[in-house]
């Protein structure tokens, strides 16, 4: 059964770079798109992008180019990061999986990390 | 910024019907791309519960169903149980976007 993990800092002041990563367990980290999606306290899901194998991207467009993913298949891990946090950006991280294309849906969650971004 | 219209919530009572609509766009929905329902309890991650328009994965009871016309979809729950008590929200894939879109979510009440 595949789990994912998140890992990084829970509290990250404005101005900074917010940095997570995903360990996958029970499954190959190759040939999947692997999903960062984020819920702000209270609100809805926002997709935040993709990163697929050997590092092809999407990134959703109303991050102004503040975000980045990236693939370590050595270590079955995947990262974000967001450049110039605000405290907009305070929401519970989940990192993801869609079952098989990136037209799938999303069968495999993180259990979320909350991230707070305060001085 | 969703793309994806749901009502912010709806409510029913023991036993009866509930529908929940998703509106999207030609972009979307009306782009002919596949339509995903999830459950989210308080605390947890979403579950998908309807994939593909209309299918329920192994588990999810027959009281929920969903279906897709234009540029919208709908989930129905038949038989509400305080069990299904959460928010739900549609899930589709966006080519002016070229990424995946939430709807707005709709926190169920029984």
């Amino acid at each position: 059964q595949v789990q994912l993990q998140e890992s990084g800092p829970g509290l990250v002041k404005p101005s900074e770079t917010l940095s997570l990563t995903c360990t996958v367990s029970g499954g190959s980290i190759s040939n999947f798109y692997w999903s960062w999606i984020r819920q702000p306290p209270g609100k809805g899901l926002e997709w935040l992008g993709y990163v697929y194998n050997g590092g092809s991207t999407s990134y959703n467009p109303s991050l102004n180019s503040r975000v980045s993913m990236s693939v370590d298949t050595s270590k079955s891990q995947f990262s974000l990061k967001l450049t110039s946090v605000t405290a907009a950006d305070t929401a519970v991280y989940f990192c993801a999986r869609a079952t098989s294309t990136f037209l799938s849906p999303v069968a495999y969650w993180g259990q979320g990390a909350l991230v707070t971004v305060s001085s | 910024q969703s793309v994806l219209t749901q009502p912010p919530s709806v409510s029913g009572a023991p036993g009866q019907r509930v529908t929940i609509s998703c509106t999207g766009s030609s972009s979307n929905i009306g782009a002919g791309y596949t339509v995903h329902w999830y459950q989210q309890l308080p605390g947890k991650a979403p579950k998908v519960i309807i994939n593909g328009n209309t299918n329920r994965p192994s588990g999810v009871p027959d009281r929920l169903s969903a279906s897709k016309s234009g540029t919208s979809a709908s989930l129905a729950i038949t038989g509400l149980q305080t069990e299904d008590e959460a928010n739900y929200y549609c899930q589709s894939y966006d080519n002016s976007l070229s990424g995946f879109v939430f709807g707005t979510g709709t926190e169920v009440t029984v």
